[in-house]
């Protein structure tokens, strides 16, 4: 099975928002609430963002939320902030697999 | 809090086995988690290699299975890695992480990461 598709740049202002998508199909992202978002600064190991399509774990800013529509899963940071600026990365369940995105990096201008 | 630490060689030949372990603190690995590899070539993005359960059942990426055994060991609360037949295509960061309840869940507490070069 491939990699999610995410777009591999995408860059905004402090203050402002963005939306990073992850296209995957109906044997993953389409087909089950399994959907996790990942944030990674150079250098650091992933940190978890967003569980189960939406879910923000404890700890994690309420500026970050997520959806799902169809084959695409969604990521948006409102009001971003300098150390905002990371790799993203989205994680689907493929039925027995697990598959990333091939990842997003995000700048703050 | 939980903690995760890989440990193993730095560089291994083509052709030969990689083998990590990842050591588990501040949670029991019998406490009902799953517990999976995944790894991240320089500059790419990460890919799951597979995951295990307490009781040792396993789930594997479909593209490694052939070369790919994950095993646990409770009474040194740690679990490991072994994949055969590496070539420089499985040089990568392999991360060890904490997956939750069911193996659908996400990974929430990640090890620091070891790199391993494959060359000789």
């Amino acid at each position: 099975q491939s990699a999610l598709t995410q777009p591999a740049s995408v860059s905004g202002s402090p203050g402002q928002s963005i939306t990073i998508s992850c296209t995957g199909s109906s044997s993953d992202v389409g087909g089950y609430n399994f959907v996790s978002w990942y944030q990674q600064h150079p250098g650091k190991a992933p940190k978890l963002m967003i569980s189960d399509v939406s879910g923000r774990p404890s700890g994690v800013s309420s500026r970050f939320s997520a959806s799902k529509s169809g084959n695409t899963a969604s990521l948006t940071i409102s009001g971003l902030q300098a150390e905002d600026e990371a790799d993203y990365y989205c994680c689907s369940y493929a039925g027995g697999d697990t598959l990333f995105g091939g990842g997003t990096k995000l700048t703050v201008l | 809090q939980v903690q995760l630490q890989e440990s193993g060689p730095g560089l291994v030949k083509p052709s030969e086995t990689l083998s990590l372990s990842c050591a588990v603190s501040g949670k029991s690995i019998r406490s009902g988690y799953y517990w999976g590899w995944i790894r991240q070539p320089p500059g790419k993005a990460l890919e799951w290699i597979g995951t295990i359960y307490q009781s040792g059942s396993t789930y594997y990426k479909s593209s490694l299975k052939s070369r790919v055994t994950i095993s646990v060991d409770t009474s040194k609360n740690q679990f490991s890695l072994k994949l055969t037949s590496v070539t420089a295509a499985d040089t990568a960061i392999y991360y060890c992480a904490r997956q939750g309840y069911y193996h659908t869940d996400p990974f929430d507490f990640w090890g620091r990461g070891t790199m391993v070069t494959v060359s000789s």
